[in-house]
């Protein structure tokens, strides 16, 4: 199975930061990768599909890039609404494996 | 607008059996696949199981051979069978639509809970 490794773990940050996530792929999966962003108590919600394609909706300040095994998902300027945990996933294969996931938190 | 509704989840014993339902509706069910993901308390989140709109089935190693991911089109609804359940198996489980083949999870229903404890 294709494993998936966030960094960091946690990240703490104040609004208007700018912030990064790094997602790394055990193999190569080209561009097939999504990112989530899941808030307490709630099911995720799809933000980036196919690594950089935004998902209608989103706010513009959220943004993907990378390809074969690294990847990064941006917020441009943090806002209190993204203050949540967030998720990359693999779709190479059917085996849909999610990375360990990223909670961004107030600092 | 698209709606994915968990039911059927609930407390069983280790060694026994349940079956989760997720009803669809605003889209047209048969055209989508669909997968079940899991959430352990605290933890991340786990692919579970996947079946095309061709009834074309993929599972996680963790319930290969427990689990049975199925679906009924004239239902409009998704399907769990989950038996041989483990204290591992205890999470909220999600239902959720792909778009396409390759693509991300464009909607999840809310989630029901399963736990596994004697």
């Amino acid at each position: 199975d294709i494993q998936m490794t966030q960094s960091p773990s946690t990240l703490s940050a104040s609004v208007g930061d700018r912030v990064t996530i790094t997602c790394r792929a055990s193999q190569s999966i080209s561009s097939w990768l999504a990112w989530y962003q899941q808030k307490p108590g709630k099911a995720p919600k799809l933000l980036i599909y196919k690594a950089s394609s935004l998902e209608s909706g989103v706010p513009s300040r959220f943004s993907g890039s990378g390809s074969g095994t690294e990847f990064t998902l941006t917020i441009s300027s943090l806002q209190p609404d993204d203050f949540a945990t967030y998720y990359c996933q693999q779709y190479m294969s059917y085996s849909r494996t999610f990375g360990q996931g990223t909670k961004v938190e107030i600092k | 607008e698209v709606q994915l509704v968990e039911s059927g989840g609930g407390l069983v014993q280790p060694g026994g059996s349940l079956r989760l339902s997720c009803a669809a509706s605003g889209f047209t069910f048969s055209s989508y696949e669909m997968s079940w993901v899991r959430q352990a308390p605290g933890k991340g989140l786990e692919w579970v199981s996947y079946i095309s709109s061709g009834y074309n089935t993929y599972y996680a190693d963790s319930v290969k051979g427990r689990f049975t991911i199925s679906r009924d089109n004239a239902e409009n609804s998704l399907y769990l069978q989950m038996n041989s359940l483990r204290a591992e198996d205890t999470a909220v489980y999600y239902c959720a639509r792909l778009p396409t083949t390759f693509a991300g999870f464009d909607y999840w229903g809310q989630g029901t809970l399963v736990t596994v404890s004697s």
